[in-house]
């Protein structure tokens, strides 16, 4: 059974620092998936990553992906409040049968 | 381009009932996934439709089911409600089921009572 596990589940940061959250999964799968939920909304894609080694930024969030050790990790820079949110790491088995398998998320609190 | 759409927003209903939410794909989009997230069980996938078949399903009971009509749309259904569905139940679409090019719709919040 895959799985995939995420940690910390709770982040509570203050506004300038920089902090990294793991994504730990089960099965060989190159592609893997971060996602931002805000309260009460649905979920936002942040990255989406297709291969070994890939790394992508979008402001002050960066993501990476190493399929060999089963690990992504969601690095954030200069933490600011509107990233305050719960991020999800979600694996994609495989098939192009539109199931994901999600981590348990990591609820993001920055605080001035 | 129109999104994602679920509808109703919000439902609540009682214990022993059924409910059928409904979901529309982007425009073009064949697959449609459905995902039910709860404060315990997290993010969980229930089932995946394309060209109206079910291909692929979750680890879920009889009592949720689907189905997908020819232009997309999906419905899912759960029956005997229990207060353990109490959700947000989520859909997704895409082209062909390729989770890169899947985007989630907005939300049906279900609260059994």
């Amino acid at each position: 059974e895959l799985k995939v596990e995420q940690n910390p589940l709770f982040l509570s940061m203050q506004e300038g620092k920089n902090y990294t959250i793991y994504c730990n999964y089960s099965t060989t799968s190159d592609r893997l998936y971060w996602y931002r939920q805000d309260p009460g909304k649905s979920l936002e894609s942040l990255f989406v990553l297709l291969s070994n080694g890939a790394v992508k930024q979008e402001g002050r969030l960066m993501a990476s992906l190493d399929t060999k050790a089963r690990l992504s990790t969601l690095h954030i820079t200069a933490a600011v409040h509107d990233l305050s949110a719960t991020y999800f790491c979600a694996v994609d088995p495989g098939g192009s049968q539109g199931n994901l398998i999600f981590g348990k998320g990591t609820k993001l609190s920055v605080k001035p | 381009k129109a999104g994602v759409t679920q509808t109703p927003r919000y439902l609540i209903k009682t214990r022993g009932q059924q409910v059928t939410l409904s979901c529309s794909p982007i425009s073009g989009h064949r697959s449609v996934s459905w995902y039910q997230q709860t404060p315990g069980q997290g993010l969980q996938f229930l089932f995946e439709y394309f060209s109206e078949t079910q291909r692929n399903k979750g680890n879920f009971p009889g009592r949720f089911s689907g189905r997908q009509f020819s232009n997309s749309r999906s419905e899912m259904n759960v029956s005997t409600l229990e207060l353990g569905d109490s959700a947000l139940y989520l859909c997704a679409s895409s082209l062909n089921g390729q989770i890169y090019e899947q985007y989630f719709g907005p939300g049906t919040r279900l609260t059994v009572t």
